[in-house]
């Protein structure tokens, strides 16, 4: 059974419009990420959220919002899309946010902007 | 910043063959990195596969080994004889920094040819 649920698993979006990418994770973990690969890219770092605080946050656009609403909860809602958005957006939980906690990650949502 | 560079894919091999995929690191702002190698089969979400977090020291697991060398700032993962059920995107990564941010490589595709 995952662990980490990601939904939806698909997402195609018109430019300009407003998403919620879904997260929760059952692990009973503490801290919770989020990553993000575009075409021909690393997985790069975007948030991390530690007993529902922020604790890192990588992404220089504001349209980007992480929302969590209960501590296994990390969702992220993106606004103003942009084709460049255009990517698989991965969810991650660890136990806690030391380093060397290992991570988890969710199957993504992958997510077309047209 | 902190960089990854690994082998681009796809890498495809014969099954019972070996398998190595490169990575180096770039890793300004931890002073004592820790290395991953993290796994993604099909359908499936990123998995760890091995770790170390010590310099000179070798990470196994399913038959594949890396050895965190800091003199070459290198982390290359290798197994001796591939299996078909080894298909999967690789991915090196660094970590070790406060909020246990993860840094990826780009991934490398592995298809192993039965």
């Amino acid at each position: 059974d995952p662990k980490i649920i990601q939904k939806p698993k698909y997402l195609v979006a018109v430019t300009g419009s407003e998403k919620i990418l879904i997260c929760e994770q059952y692990l009973g973990h503490n801290a919770m990420y989020w990553y993000r690969q575009s075409a021909k890219k690393p997985l790069e770092f975007m948030f991390s959220y530690s007993y529902q605080k922020l604790m890192d946050n990588q992404t220089a656009s504001s349209r980007f919002q992480p929302q969590s609403s209960k501590k296994n909860h990390l969702d992220l809602q993106i606004t103003a899309l942009k084709p460049d958005d255009s990517a698989t957006y991965f969810c991650a939980s660890s136990q806690d946010g030391q380093p060397n906690t290992e991570v988890f990650f969710g199957k993504g949502t992958r997510l077309t902007v047209v | 910043g902190d960089s990854v560079t690994q082998t681009e894919g796809p890498v495809t091999v014969s099954e019972s063959e070996s398998l190595i995929i490169n990575c180096t690191y770039s890793a300004t702002s931890i002073a004592y990195p820790n290395l991953f190698w993290y796994v993604r089969y099909p359908g499936e979400g990123l998995q760890l596969l091995l770790k170390v977090i010590t310099a000179g020291q070798k990470g196994s697991s399913r038959g594949f080994e890396a050895t965190y060398n800091k003199e070459t700032t290198s982390f290359h993962l290798q197994k001796a004889s591939v299996q078909e059920s080894d298909s999967a995107v690789y991915y090196c990564a660094l970590g070790g920094s406060a909020g246990n941010k993860l840094t990826f490589g780009i991934g490398t595709r592995v298809l192993v040819r039965p």
